[in-house]
């Protein structure tokens, strides 16, 4: 068990790049959670997949937000056109199997948008 | 819909003393809750969990926690405070009960001084 990875740790873009961060989850966990985390906030719940297919997306997650679970396994979180509003610190989490299965969290990857 | 609590954004406390960390939850359903810890530009990880199994929780480095459903709390609790335990605490509570997304409070930062 290695725990959850994410890819980079650290990303630093100018206003209206895409950017793409990777979440490798524990193996065999079949479901993955993306939060958003600012600065002095808890963690706000972004989307959920269960393997494949991605199940709930919060309001949060506006058309500049896409995320994939291809195969069931990684999972990529892409914002397209970023904003200075996007700066945060975004969360992978995965979790074996039932609702309420704790979370683990990865170590998350800071966005900064210039 | 579930939420959560934290009384108190900045915790105070020498070493040796009792950590006492206030969360207050609402809940439609029994609920499942959370303590997380976070040091710095980290992710979260696990403090311990309730699941209605009982009502005094134990989880690690010393913590627990308890469920008192009269005074709809959670606090979180550590006779004896290291310099160590100095980070960002979170308390958070499963969604819904289909147990989805966990919903976090806004965090208390505990500081031990010595």
């Amino acid at each position: 068990d290695t725990g959850v990875s994410q890819d980079p740790r650290h990303k630093i873009t100018k206003r209206g790049q895409n950017v793409t961060f990777r979440c490798d989850p524990i193996s065999e966990h079949n479901r993955l959670y993306w939060y958003r985390q600012t600065l002095g906030q808890g963690p706000e719940f972004l989307t959920y997949f269960q393997n494949e297919a991605q199940l709930e997306k919060s309001r949060l997650l506006s058309d500049r937000f896409s995320a994939e679970r291809p195969k069931g396994s990684f999972s990529t979180l892409e914002i397209q056109r970023t904003e200075q509003g996007d700066s945060a610190m975004y969360l992978c989490a995965s979790s074996p199997d039932q609702p309420t299965d704790t979370q683990y969290f990865g170590p998350g990857t800071r966005l900064t948008v210039l | 819909a579930q939420s959560v609590t934290q009384l108190g954004s900045h915790v105070s406390v020498s070493e040796g003393a009792l950590v006492l960390l206030r969360c207050n939850y609402s809940s439609s359903v029994p609920p499942y809750l959370f303590w997380y810890v976070q040091y710095p530009n980290q992710g979260l990880q696990l403090l311990l969990k309730y699941t209605s199994a009982a009502t005094l929780v134990k989880g690690i480095n010393g913590f627990e926690a308890e469920f008192k459903k009269s005074e709809t709390s959670f606090h979180l609790t550590k006779p004896s405070a290291h310099m160590s335990d100095a980070a960002e605490y979170f308390c958070a509570v499963i969604r819904n009960q289909a147990g989805t997304a966990l919903i976090f409070g806004k965090g208390t930062t505990l500081s031990v001084s010595s």
